[in-house]
């Protein structure tokens, strides 16, 4: 069983608050991900870190921004949320592809986030 | 560039009937492929994976086969269950080791079994 998790899990906001959505993984993954996922079930990469201190931006552009500061830890967060922000967002982890290493993520949860 | 197209849904069977649900794939070199599920108000999890051409990828009844003829990796079952409802994404990672571990996924095809 995967151990990540994400907080929280539901959380409704007004415009123009400032979010955090936190992700943590037991795992000592050097990989992780955020998704966003539409409510047609369609998800896109929105951010990824190969380990501590790197951080990239992912296939879809996103207003939010993230950090990795330490291993287990890739909280993402939103400075001043829309409505146009809602949606839910998944966190991924993976080891480090090689070999006959497949490199399959590991979810949590997901975090449904309104802003209102 | 790399992609995945599955058959958009949604599917609605009842108990007991077969399932297919089609995925193929464009990619350079040898991708590895996957099918990950989501249960209602859940994340994904892997379902079955195969790395190379002809492996069978099997879970919990279900199986899918890497066809490198036909770039196809489609998902069956046997005999769905009312517990089977859920989402299912298929993904592929491109073929070559280094850091960009990123899987590509389709749109999800959402699978409904009636009692």
């Amino acid at each position: 069983e995967a151990d990540i998790y994400q907080t929280p899990r539901y959380l409704v906001i007004g415009t123009g608050k400032k979010i955090t959505l936190e992700c943590s993984q037991t795992m000592g993954h050097d990989k992780m991900y955020w998704y966003q996922q539409d409510p047609g079930m369609e998800l896109h990469l929105i951010h990824y870190s190969y380990g501590v201190n790197s951080t990239e931006k992912g296939d879809l552009s996103s207003e939010s921004t993230v950090s990795r500061i330490r291993t287990e830890h890739f909280p993402l967060t939103l400075e001043s949320a829309r409505p146009s922000h809602t949606s839910q967002y998944l966190c991924a982890s993976s080891e480090y592809n090689s070999g006959a290493n497949t490199g399959e993520l590991f979810f949590g949860e997901g975090s449904r986030l309104t802003v209102l | 560039g790399n992609s995945v197209t599955q058959m958009e849904g949604p599917v609605t069977l009842s108990e007991e009937a077969f399932l297919t649900i089609n995925c193929t794939y464009t990619a350079t070199g040898y991708p590895s492929l996957f099918w990950y599920v989501q249960y209602p108000g859940e994340g994904l999890q892997l379902l079955l994976k195969a790395t190379k051409a002809d492996d069978k990828g099997s879970n919990k009844g279900f199986e899918a086969t890497y066809r490198k003829e036909t770039t196809s990796f489609h998902l069956e079952k046997g005999s769905v269950q009312v517990s089977d409802s859920a989402v299912y994404f298929c993904a592929l990672k491109a073929g070559y080791g280094g850091a960009t571990n990123k899987l590509i996924f389709g749109t999800g095809t959402l699978l409904a079994v009636q009692p």
